[in-house]
């Protein structure tokens, strides 16, 4: 099993431009969610989804989209990059909510110009 | 102020030394969750508390609801466990994250 796979692994952005994070897992994980982590806070929940079809907004939403098309796959599109989008970015899935241990991608490290 | 709070942000220790890390919050949470960051950036669940303790190995996790605090304990600590140990309470549709106790054990 691969896990949670997240790509790319690094990237770098120009101001306005948009870019989306792929991020897909192999255990047939209802729960999956986007993380921001940024130096001196922890990480912050962008958006997440309980199963195909359904998401729902996090801490730090705006400047972000999701869609839950197939239980594998939650992208992440940046609609129009900004500076302040600058972080790293964790993907992860667990089978059921906060009761259950999450499996974490390996990160995505993101920087705006 | 922060919902999830740990205490310290930084430690060093000797290898062999019993390690503690806290962890307090304030919002009414269904599960609480210790998670451990690679020096590579990686990050794994350690465990998942709704009450009591849990062992696995060196490790031992404890919660106590109705002070709302929780601590993870390292015995006989070894340099392969330099990291970042960061708990995340569950509120029942979201996670909140405390920002980690980098831990560096030395030789």
């Amino acid at each position: 099993n691969a896990g949670v796979t997240q790509t790319p692994k690094f990237q770098v952005l120009k101001t306005g431009q948009s870019m989306t994070l792929q991020c897909a897992q192999d255990m047939n994980h209802e729960y999956m969610s986007w993380y921001r982590q940024d130096p001196g806070m922890g990480l912050r929940l962008i958006h997440y989804s309980v199963g195909a079809g359904i998401t729902d907004q996090g801490e730090v939403p705006n400047g972000y989209n999701v869609s839950r098309s197939t239980t594998e796959d939650f992208p992440l599109r940046l609609l129009s990059a900004a500076p302040s989008q600058t972080s790293v970015y964790f993907c992860a899935s667990s089978y059921g909510g906060g009761g259950q241990p999450q499996h974490f991608g390996d990160g995505t490290r993101l920087s705006i110009l | 102020k922060n919902e999830v709070e740990q205490s310290p942000q930084n430690l060093t220790a000797q290898e062999g030394e019993f390690i503690t890390i806290n962890c307090s919050y304030s919002v009414g949470i269904s599960a609480l969750h210790w998670l451990q960051q690679h020096p590579g950036g990686g990050i794994v669940s350690l465990f998942m508390l709704s009450s009591g303790k849990k062992k696995h190995g060196r490790l031992i996790a404890t919660i106590n609801i109705q002070e709302k605090h929780s601590s993870l304990h390292i015995t006989a600590s070894h340099p392969r466990d330099s990291a970042v140990y960061i708990c995340a309470g569950y509120t029942g549709n979201q996670f909140y994250f405390g920002t980690g106790t980098s831990l560096t054990v030395i030789p």
